[in-house]
């Protein structure tokens, strides 16, 4: 079975905190991805990579950055969190262009 | 602009009645297509997919039709049962290398299934 593996399930960080969220993916995948979910917003993609050291934006960049020095790891940098940034984060990773994206169990983020 | 849409956020059935889940999409570079149900603090978890070559796909009690020319596709559970109740994510991907491997998915439909 494929397993996306997220740090940590729930987070409280305060407003300024630089926030780490990381994803770890078993199955040798390229291409992996950072979305967020918010009620009423559906999935809105922040970061993709499709190989290491790569990164593209997605529709939702500002106040993030990514890291992928390696290709099982993919991360997520809040470099100064905000409350607006009080969000589900998902990571997901896939294979082939015709095969499904496999999401992490998700980290509910709280900034206060 | 939202090339994936959702139109309905919710939709209640009866159980063991036929839920209709509806999609409309805007880029037509998009040429592969799914479905992901969602529980609450949970990933999404992968459903069923349909390729542009193909105007329907079966799986069990789910089907998704794709109709190009509308840009339109629908996910069918017969019959509805009361754990299929969950939020569905309708997804698309464009079909070259590169960035078009993104999923850009649509705002999601609530579906209820009453027992």
């Amino acid at each position: 079975d494929v397993k996306v593996t997220q740090s940590s399930r729930y987070l409280v960080k305060r407003t300024g905190e630089k926030v780490f969220l990381e994803c770890v993916q078993d199955m040798d995948h390229e291409n992996m991805f950072w979305y967020r979910q918010d009620p009423g917003l559906g999935l809105r993609l922040i970061y993709f990579s499709y190989d290491v050291k790569m990164k593209e934006k997605g529709d939702i960049p500002e106040g993030y950055s990514v890291s992928r020095e390696k290709k099982e790891r993919f991360s997520l940098i809040l470099e100064s969190a905000s409350t607006n940034q009080t969000s589900m984060y998902l990571c997901a990773s896939s294979s082939l262009p015709d095969t499904e994206a496999f999401f992490g169990q998700g980290t509910r983020l709280t900034v206060v | 602009d939202q090339q994936v849409k959702q139109n309905s956020p919710s939709l209640s059935v009866q159980e063991g009645r036929i839920s209709i889940l509806n999609c409309d999409y805007t880029n037509s570079m998009f040429d592969y297509f799914l479905w992901y149900k969602k529980y609450p603090a949970e990933g999404p978890t992968f459903l069923i997919s349909i390729s542009s070559i193909k105007d329907k796909n079966e799986d069990g009690r789910f089907t998704v039709f794709l109709n190009k020319s509308a840009k339109h596709l629908s996910l069918h559970i017969v019959p509805s049962q009361p754990g299929d109740s969950a939020v569905y994510f309708c997804a698309a991907r464009g079909h070259s290398g590169g960035s078009n491997y993104k999923l850009t998915f649509g705002k999601g439909t609530l579906l209820t299934v009453n027992p």
